[in-house]
């Protein structure tokens, strides 16, 4: 199993540009979530999916997007890049009730 | 709001030299406290869950226990290779998982 992936590793974009972050489990999990870290402010839940079709807001939504139309991919859109979103991403995925969750490796995102 | 506070900040120890980990929570219908241990560079790693006071757990040299306001992550004779970020979340009714900010610990050979 390659467990949780996320692509790009690195990414670099100029102030309003779009993009958007790939993850994939092959763990057949129904939970996955987005989350950012920053310095001193640990892990921020953006958004989460309990199952294919359906997301939820986190604590810090605004200038992402998400869908979830399968179950081992969970995209997550950035709209208009802002440098507040400059950021280290990190993708996450567990079964559906014990949230012990696993995470992929990170998307370090520079926006300039 | 869930909230978790994780301290000190940073701890250097030698080799050998044993201490605790310190993660202070408030959280609406707690669900379980995680242990998580974070490389530099890489994603979290999944270390204990922890559902009820009184709770302990252990792995290798290292051992959680959980009260009704706190955790600590204990390490008992710890090598330079447990050098790390830990970091301390809580899952509460709101099902939504809250993190503290991570204790960074150096362990000098």
């Amino acid at each position: 199993n390659a467990g949780v992936t996320q692509t790009p590793k690195f990414q670099v974009l100029k102030t309003g540009q779009s993009m958007t972050l790939q993850c994939a489990q092959d763990m057949n999990h129904e939970y996955m979530s987005w989350y950012r870290q920053d310095p001193g402010m640990g892990l921020r839940l953006i958004h989460y999916s309990v199952g294919a079709g359906i997301t939820d807001q986190g604590e810090v939504p605004n200038g992402y997007n998400v869908s979830r139309s399968t179950t081992e991919d969970f995209p997550l859109r950035l709209l208009s890049a802002a440098p507040s979103q400059t950021s280290v991403y990190f993708c996450a995925s567990s079964g559906a009730e014990n949230y012990e969750q696993y995470f992929g490796p990170g998307t370090r995102l520079t926006v300039t | 709001e869930d909230q978790v506070t994780q301290s000190p900040e940073a701890l250097r120890l030698q080799e050998g030299e044993s201490s605790s980990l310190n993660c202070s929570y408030t959280v609406s219908g707690l669900r379980g406290l995680f242990w998580y241990r974070q490389d530099p560079g890489k994603g979290p790693e999944f270390l204990f869950t922890l559902y009820s006071a009184g709770e302990e757990k252990e792995k290798e040299r290292l051992k959680a226990t959980l009260t009704k306001k706190e955790s600590f992550l204990h390490i008992t004779a710890p090598k330079p290779e447990d050098s790390a970020t830990y970091l301390c979340a809580v899952l509460g009714s709101a099902r939504q998982l809250t993190f503290g900010s991570g204790t960074q610990l150096t362990v000098l050979p």
